[in-house]
């Protein structure tokens, strides 16, 4: 199956900590992003990348970081620098070069911190 | 700057009825426009998208929608609601060819038996 595949589903943290959401996609698509979802409210960009080892921030990138080692590939941080990182989280993914283009969402990762 | 205000923050139809979900955009270039529903805990689906063709878009699930340059408008609209369709609907914005998407802050869909 093609898609996007993030993981885990649920992920509780202590204050203090950093954690990594993982997204992969296999649909060979350049672009990747990262949004954070709190409720009431629309998606909100955190972090972009249109190519391996290249990335910009978003609106919100402070308290994370991400990496694009891979294609498939584009983690996001969560560090203990984020006061308030409680949230559901998604990754999509896009191919690049046509006017047509769309965004794939994956199923998102909700964040707690306990 | 790309804005995108949706009208509504909860509709409330019942079974059998029409839905129309309300959008307004804001945009200093040719827009790129889209629907799309997210079930909740699950990431968001596309219901469909407008990019200076048709200006009457249909989508999946038996939703379309009418891209009204003169209105800045893109109104979301289904003949008759599915217990099915309750979910969260935004409604986003690009400008066409950038990769930059601006979210709505979404409406609630609530169908009733």
């Amino acid at each position: 199956d093609g898609g996007i595949t993030q993981s885990p589903k649920y992920l509780f943290r202590k204050e203090g900590q950093n954690v990594t959401l993982s997204c992969e996609q296999n649909l060979n698509h350049d672009a990747m992003y990262w949004y954070r979802q709190d409720p009431g409210q629309g998606l909100r960009l955190i972090y972009y990348s249109q190519i391996v080892n290249d990335f910009q921030k978003g609106d919100i990138a402070e308290g994370y970081s991400v990496s694009r080692e891979k294609k498939e590939s584009f983690p996001l941080t969560v560090t203990s620098a984020q006061k308030n990182p409680t949230a559901f989280y998604l990754c999509a993914s896009m191919g690049l070069g046509g006017i047509t283009d769309t965004q794939y969402f994956g199923p998102g990762t909700r964040l707690t911190v306990l | 700057a790309q804005s995108v205000t949706q009208l509504d923050s909860h509709v409330s139809v019942s079974e059998g009825t029409p839905v129309l979900l309300r959008c307004n955009y804001s945009s200093s270039y040719s827009p790129s426009l889209f629907w799309y529903v997210q079930h909740p805990n699950k990431g968001l689906q596309l219901l469909l998208k407008y990019t200076s063709a048709a200006t009457l878009v249909k989508g999946i699930n038996g939703f379309e929608a009418e891209f009204k340059k003169s209105e800045t408008s893109f109104h979301l609209t289904k003949p008759s609601a599915h217990m099915s369709d309750a979910a969260e609907y935004f409604c986003v914005v690009t400008p066409t060819g950038f990769q930059k998407l601006v979210f709505g802050t979404g409406t609630r869909l609530l169908v009733s038996p």
